[in-house]
């Protein structure tokens, strides 16, 4: 199985900071990797496809980035409504894995 | 608009068997992959299960797949004709409690979630 190595697992910031979330994938996905955020008592809302695709409706502060197995969640400029969890997500191979989840938190 | 819209979580007593529902509207349903994925109580995400849209010449779907902690008691299935997707699960454990989330893929083969539904909970305790 593919191990999605997710850090850091919890980060405190403050609204307007630039923070960074990074997964490490345990062998090559090419670029079959997205991100989801998740609020207390939601579903995942997707933010990024194909490593560092946007979905449609996603703010342009999130973008996502690749490093061979390294790959990376940015947000720009923090806003109130980013306070969530982040899961990474590998989809090139069954079975499907995640990351262990960041909870990124008011500072 | 895409909607999907479980339901039949609830509780029941280990060794039990309980059949999930996801309707789904908004989109062609049966061209697409469908998953099924759980979150335990304070957990993160976990794969459970997909099948395959209809895709080529024979518009037939693949196979299903499983993660190993659910193969041999838990079915994916789906009704096309019905827009439904289903999860038939069989000899429940306690570890399987979990909110229990119905989600298209992208594609007819996979890639990312683009729709989630909202969940719907499955507790197994005597």
């Amino acid at each position: 199985d593919i191990q999605m190595i997710q850090s850091p697992s919890t980060l405190s910031a403050s609204v307007g900071d630039r923070v960074t979330i990074t997964c490490r994938a345990s062998q090559s996905i090419s670029s079959w990797l997205a991100w989801y955020q998740q609020k207390p008592g939601k579903a995942p809302n997707l933010l990024i496809y194909k490593a560092s695709s946007l979905e449609s409706g996603v703010p342009s502060r999130f973008s996502g980035s690749e490093s061979g197995t390294e790959f990376t969640l940015t947000i720009s400029s923090l806003q109130p409504d980013d306070f969530a969890t982040y899961y990474c997500q590998q989809y090139i191979a069954y079975p499907i894995t995640f990351g262990q989840g960041t909870r990124l938190e008011i500072k | 608009e895409v909607q999907l819209l479980e339901s039949g979580g609830g509780l029941v007593q280990p060794g039990g068997s309980l059949r999930l529902s996801c309707a789904a509207s908004g989109f062609t349903f049966s061209t697409y992959c469908m998953t099924w994925f759980r979150q335990a109580p304070g957990k993160g995400l976990e794969w459970v299960s997909d099948i395959h849209g209809n895709a080529g010449i024979s518009g037939r779907a693949s196979n299903p797949f499983y993660a190993d902690s659910v193969k041999g008691r838990f079915t994916i299935s789906r009704d096309n004709s019905k827009n439904t997707l289903f999860l038939q699960m069989n000899s429940l454990r306690d570890e399987d409690t979990a909110v229990y989330y119905c989600a298209k893929r992208r594609a007819f083969n996979g890639y990312d979630v683009d729709y989630w539904g909202q969940g719907t909970l499955v507790t197994v305790s005597s």
